[in-house]
């Protein structure tokens, strides 16, 4: 079955940085999109940046754009976020997610925290 | 990016149908089929309930039914359930308009089962 589990999370100061990680198994990882998305403490859900299954197409929303970067390494079957000028606002539960066809979000993993706080 | 627009609260009693609805442009929903819904329960990952407006992926019970009229999109839950007590997200594809581009989820649906 396919299991994504993340980590990387933590406690980081203003401005700090801080690099997410994501195990993929169960699926062929290397022909799939990959999303992540968070959700900050009683807020909704939010999306944060997608990558296409060979890197070639990556999208952002606009709040990240500049300051987060996604990647992959299809021989690791792995996929990150490097998140830097971190600010108060980017606390959240940050969740990765295979995509499917028309942008769907197909399976996720269980999230991990990122505390953004001096 | 704002979000596509959600009521914040329902609530149903068991057995009865509801509709939760999700307003966007004709930049995102009035434009595409890409309407995807999932249901949150706290603590627990979000699971995918409808893709591609009214499609079900495997295992997600037929009480759970989408459509889209306009620039709404709705997710209708029949024979409501206790377990149906959770948070309810739309998300949609977005075409750039301006400096806006990308994909986007609704504000998020609380519903209770009284």
């Amino acid at each position: 079955q396919v299991q994504l589990v993340e980590s990387g999370g933590g406690v980081v100061q203003p401005g700090g940085s801080l690099r997410l990680s994501c195990a993929a198994s169960g699926f062929i990882f290397k022909t799939y999109g990959l999303h992540w998305v968070r959700q900050a403490p009683g807020k909704g859900l939010e999306w944060v940046a997608f990558i296409g299954h060979d890197e070639n197409y990556r999208n952002y929303t606009n709040s990240v754009k500049g300051r987060f970067t996604i990647s992959r390494d299809n021989s690791m079957n792995t996929l990150y976020l490097q998140m830097n000028r971190l600010g108060p606002d980017d606390t959240a539960v940050y969740y990765c997610v295979k995509g499917r066809a028309a942008w769907g979000l197909e399976y996720w993993g269980q999230g991990t925290l990122v505390t953004v706080s001096s | 990016q704002s979000a596509l627009t959600q009521p914040a609260s329902v609530s149903g009693s068991p057995g009865q149908s509801l509709t939760i609805s999700c307003t966007g442009t004709n930049s995102d929903i009035g434009d595409y089929n890409f309407v995807s819904w999932y249901q949150h329960h706290p603590g627990k990952a979000p699971k995918l309930i409808i893709y591609e407006v009214n499609y079900r992926p495997s295992g997600v019970s037929n009480r759970f039914s989408g459509s889209k009229s306009g620039n709404t999109a709705s997710l209708t839950i029949s024979g409501l359930q206790a377990e149906d007590e959770a948070s309810y997200y739309c998300f949609s594809y977005r075409s750039a308009t301006g400096l806006v581009s990308g994909l986007v989820f609704g504000g998020g649906t609380k519903l209770t089962v009284l």
